[in-house]
């Protein structure tokens, strides 16, 4: 089955810094990649996902990359802010029907020191 | 738009016991997806529903099960409660079960099994 590696596993950054987060994927028929962010005590919140015919997407300070040749994709997070600060997950996901699931890497704690 | 609601947020079960926990997907949405969370083996999928029909299954035991009602309303059950089920069980909700489609995900229900 899929598998989905996230690294680093923590990361520490300064207000104003640029953040990523890099995931690589064993599934080459995997065609759609969602980030979410997890505040304590909260749900995963989908902030961002690429789809397989798309190189780069954006939204403001968030941006994702995808490199299907290589396997990996990465979030870029821009002039990071206090509110940065959470768990982000990546995911991987193929198809529809009995295919239709995501597959998640293990997790970032993000820090944004003010 | 109402987002995605779980029911009840916390529990207390002890070993043995068994468990019901509630999902209403987003108004219009009719796939219903479940994932158990841990700190050691993160976010895992378990099952998802469209058209009151499980789909898809993940590799958990038979004491996790599901099911759909006709208004994609979603309730998963545990019986035999173990330990190793203390986990944060979270519901996503789709338009279908398609990678076409995003998954949103509701607050989870922490289960503590004593």
């Amino acid at each position: 089955g899929e598998n989905v590696e996230q690294h680093p596993s923590t990361l520490s950054v300064q207000e104003g810094d640029s953040a990523v987060i890099k995931c690589t994927y064993s599934d080459s028929a995997s065609n759609y990649f969602p980030w979410y962010k997890q505040e304590l005590g909260k749900g995963p919140q989908l902030i961002i996902d690429i789809r397989s015919n798309v190189g780069e997407k954006k939204d403001q300070r968030i941006a994702v990359t995808l490199n299907k040749t290589a396997k990996h994709f990465s979030l870029h997070i821009t002039e990071t802010q206090p509110e940065d600060s959470a768990v982000y997950f990546c995911a991987a996901s193929k198809g529809g029907g009995s295919n239709y699931k995501l597959t998640f890497g293990k997790g970032t704690l993000l820090t944004v020191n003010p | 738009k109402a987002g995605v609601t779980q029911t009840p947020r916390y529990l207390i079960k002890t070993r043995g016991q068994q468990v019901t926990l509630s999902c209403s997907p987003i108004s219009g949405h009719r796939s219903v997806s479940w994932y158990q969370q841990t700190p050691g083996q993160g976010l895992q999928f378990l099952f998802e529903y469209f058209s009151e029909t499980q789909r898809n299954k993940g590799n958990f035991p038979g004491r996790f099960s599901g099911r759909q009602f006709s208004n994609s309303r979603s309730e998963m059950n545990v019986s035999t409660l173990e330990l190793g089920d203390s986990a944060l069980y979270l519901c996503a909700s789709s338009l279908t079960f398609s990678s076409s489609y995003e998954q949103y995900f509701g607050p989870g229900t922490r289960l503590t099994v004593t």
